[in-house]
């Protein structure tokens, strides 16, 4: 059971370049997410899903796109990278609406990307 | 004033020691508070989860809340140096899809 499976796990990009970020898991959850950590910023939501097919904006959606076309997978894209987007990307599933201490958020180990 | 404060620290404490590590907050239709751990370059994972203001205890964890403050405190008891990690809290309102998270807290516990 490998849980929340994030590729790749380092990447370095040129400014403009584009790139997809892959999250997948196996848990059969209905709500994914995608979050960013930076220092001194904590963890902010990007998009997130909840359910196949659907995709919604969070706190900082801009420069990013996703898509969940298949339950057990949330891509997000950059499709013109710049230096603010250097960070550390989460993925995480539930298999509910946020709040239940049953059902917590799962993270990946999350995405290092770097943007020259 | 963002939503959810957190001194990053670092703090450092010895072995057996209590940590002490709080958030507040200024959204007061927060109602559920919980506190992440993250080890290095691993994702967060869900340590404690509280609903309403008091006290909750997990083993060597208290997790408080105090709603009347906007006010929420995580006490680690006998630290241990696998302890050492980062510390997030988080709260949300029902029905909302977005945590709020603080910033995180480095906790280092020395042998």
């Amino acid at each position: 059971n490998a849980g929340v499976t994030q590729t790749p796990k380092f990447r370095v990009l040129k400014t403009g370049q584009s790139m997809t970020l892959l999250c997948a898991q196996d848990m059969n959850h209905e709500y994914m997410y995608w979050y960013r950590q930076d220092p001194g910023m904590g963890l902010r939501l990007i998009h997130y899903s909840v359910g196949e097919g659907t995709t919604a904006k969070g706190e900082v959606p801009d420069g990013y796109n996703v898509s969940r076309l298949k339950k057990q997978n949330f891509l997000l894209g950059l499709e013109s990278a710049a230096p603010s987007q250097t960070s550390v990307y989460f993925c995480a599933s539930s298999i509910d609406s946020l709040p239940n201490s049953n059902q917590p958020q799962h993270f990946g180990d999350g995405t290092r990307l770097s943007i020259l | 004033q963002k939503e959810v404060e957190q001194d990053p620290g670092p703090l450092s404490v010895p072995e057996g020691a209590i940590v002490s590590l709080n958030c507040t907050y200024s959204n007061s239709a927060f109602q559920y508070f919980m506190w992440y751990r993250q080890y290095s370059r691993k994702g967060p994972e869900l340590l404690m989860y509280t609903y309403s203001s008091g006290n909750k205890e997990d083993g060597r964890f208290t997790a408080q809340v105090d709603k009347s403050s906007k006010y929420i405190s995580l006490f680690i008891r006998d630290s241990q140096p696998s302890d050492s990690a980062t510390y997030l809290c988080a709260m949300i309102t029902y029905g909302n899809n977005r945590l709020a998270f603080g910033k995180g807290n480095q906790v280092v516990v020395i042998p």
